[in-house]
């Protein structure tokens, strides 16, 4: 079975600056997906970003990125130039690539709460 | 193009009670999941639905059953309810596709007393 492991309980950061989050996991797998989730106080899980395992380049969307260490199982997520509205909860998730036997089944880790200090 | 809607919103029962949530996909999506979240911890998924048919499940007791539609929403039913079961319960939707994000929508609160 698939696990993840978010090792930072609590992370903060001043407005502006550069944060990155850790995530490792562990999976016999070669092909599958990896993903950050962002939880607000309001719950919502909103998808930041997702990285595709054969890929080798690291996935970025505006201020987010990755760095995607396959060898390693590292899967980390820089925010640059953070905001007050970055402030979460931030989920890394896996899915496997076995989509016959495991569908869009995401295996999610304890999160990371994000601080951004004015 | 409304997202992944979800209700109730919040709700309370009593030990031994049973409850009903539901939850529409995004529009264009026919693969609905759900996930319970207990609090301070990352979703659990419990199980997902395909062309009405329940497709993959975790590891979570029969108590635990699930639904979905012709129009592809759906229902989780938990019976019997533990204290334990409160949480916060999220329906995620897809395409059944291998290259499918999964979008959630914002949860139903339940509370068990």
């Amino acid at each position: 079975a698939q696990t993840v492991t978010q090792s930072q309980p609590e992370m903060s950061v001043q407005e502006a600056e550069t944060v990155t989050l850790s995530c490792t996991y562990d999976t016999s797998e070669s092909d599958y997906y990896l993903f950050w989730y962002k939880q607000p106080p309001s719950r919502q899980m909103i998808l930041v970003i997702r990285q595709e395992a054969y890929k080798q380049q690291n996935a970025t969307e505006n201020r987010f990125s990755v760095n995607f260490q396959k060898a390693a199982k590292s899967f980390s997520l820089k925010i640059s130039d953070s905001q007050l509205g970055d402030a979460a909860m931030y989920f890394c998730a896996y899915r496997s690539g076995v989509w016959e036997t495991s569908g869009s089944r995401l295996t999610f880790g304890e999160g990371t709460q994000l601080t951004v200090n004015p | 193009d409304a997202g992944v809607t979800q209700s109730p919103t919040h709700l309370i029962k009593t030990r031994g009670q049973q409850v009903t949530l539901r939850c529409s996909p995004k529009s264009g999506h026919d693969t609905v999941s759900w996930y319970q979240q207990a609090l301070g911890q990352g979703p659990q998924f419990i199980f997902q639905y395909y062309e009405e048919e329940e497709r993959q499940r975790g590891n979570f007791p029969d108590r635990f059953s699930g639904h979905q539609f012709p129009n592809y929403s759906s229902e989780l039913n938990v019976n019997a309810l533990l204290l334990g079961d409160s949480a916060l319960y999220l329906c995620a939707s897809s395409l059944d596709t291998n290259q499918e994000t999964q979008y959630f929508g914002p949860g139903t609160r339940l509370l068990v007393l």
